[in-house]
C-alpha cells in the first residue's frame, strides 16, 4: 500500500538556523505532494504543494522540491523563526485525489 | 477561499450517549469529504471517506455502525458517534476536497475535541 516516511520526533533548531525535514513516499500511482502544518488545538493547514515532478512548492520561506527519481519531497528553509514552530506533516495524494496519507509528523520547536 | 468549518469545537458527553459533529465547506462545494481522528501527539488516522449522495467508505477497523456518516449535501457532512465510550474521546477532524481543473487539494476543519465521561 501507499506510505510515507518523514523525519520523526522533534527538531530543535535555533532562530536563524537552516532546516531540512525529510520526506520519502511510496505510492502505486503518480502522486501530488503536500506539506501540512498543524498548530496546537487546530486542524492541519495546507502549507505548500507540488503537483508533478520537478515542481517546487514555496510558502513563507519554506521550499520543497518534487523529486520523482528519489521519491522525496524534503521540506527546507534557510533561516527558521520562532513563529515556524509547529507540527509538519508530509502527505502524498494520488492523482485521483483519494485521501491523503499522512506521515507521523515532525515537531519543529525553534528557540530564540 | 477553501474554508471548512466544524461544529461543535468541543463537546463533553456521558458514556452511552450519541454525539453529532458537523463539517461544512463554506465557500466551495465538496463531493468528497474525509473524517480523521487524532490522538495526542500522533498523526491523523483516516476513518472514512464521505461521498455526497452515497454511502461512506470506512477504513479497516472502523466500525460503521458506531461512526455514522451522512453526506446529504455538497457542503455538509456529519459524523455521529453512537453509544460513545471513554475510548472514543479524541480529536475529530474533517476535510473537504477541492476538485476541478486538476486540483485535488484537501482543506481541513478546525477539529472537534470529544470527551466522553
Amino acid at each position: 500500500g501507499d506510505s510515507v516516511v518523514q523525519t520523526e520526533g522533534q527538531v530543535l533548531p535555533s532562530e536563524g538556523d537552516s532546516l531540512i525535514v525529510n520526506c520519502s513516499y511510496e505510492t502505486t500511482q503518480y502522486p501530488s505532494l503536500f506539506w501540512y502544518v498543524q498548530y496546537p488545538g487546530e486542524g492541519p493547514q495546507l502549507h505548500l504543494k507540488a503537483m508533478k515532478a520537478n515542481d517546487k512548492g514555496r510558502n513563507k520561506g519554506f521550499e520543497a522540491m518534487y523529486r520523482k527519481e528519489t521519491t522525496s519531497f524534503h521540506l527546507e528553509k534557510d533561516s527558521v523563526q520562532e513563529s515556524d514552530s509547529a507540527v509538519y506533516f508530509c502527505a502524498p495524494s494520488n492523482q485521483a485525489g483519494t485521501a491523503l496519507i499522512f506521515g507521523k509528523g515532525t515537531t519543529l520547536s525553534v528557540s530564540s | 477561499g477553501a474554508v471548512v468549518s466544524q461544529h461543535p469545537s468541543r463537546v463533553i458527553c456521558k458514556s452511552g450517549t450519541s454525539v453529532k459533529i458537523e463539517c461544512r465547506s463554506l465557500d466551495f462545494q465538496a463531493t468528497t469529504m474525509f473524517w480523521y481522528r487524532q490522538f495526542p501527539k500522533q498523526s491523523l488516522m483516516l476513518m472514512a471517506t464521505s461521498n455526497e449522495g452515497s454511502k461512506a467508505t470506512y477504513e479497516q477497523g472502523v466500525e460503521k455502525d458506531k461512526f455514522l456518516i451522512n453526506h446529504a449535501s455538497l457542503t455538509l457532512s456529519t459524523l455521529t458517534v453512537t453509544s460513545a465510550h471513554p475510548e472514543d474521546s479524541s480529536f475529530y477532524i474533517c476535510s473537504a476536497r477541492v476538485e476541478g481543473q486538476g486540483r485535488y487539494e484537501q482543506y481541513f476543519g478546525p477539529g472537534t475535541r470529544l470527551t466522553v465521561t
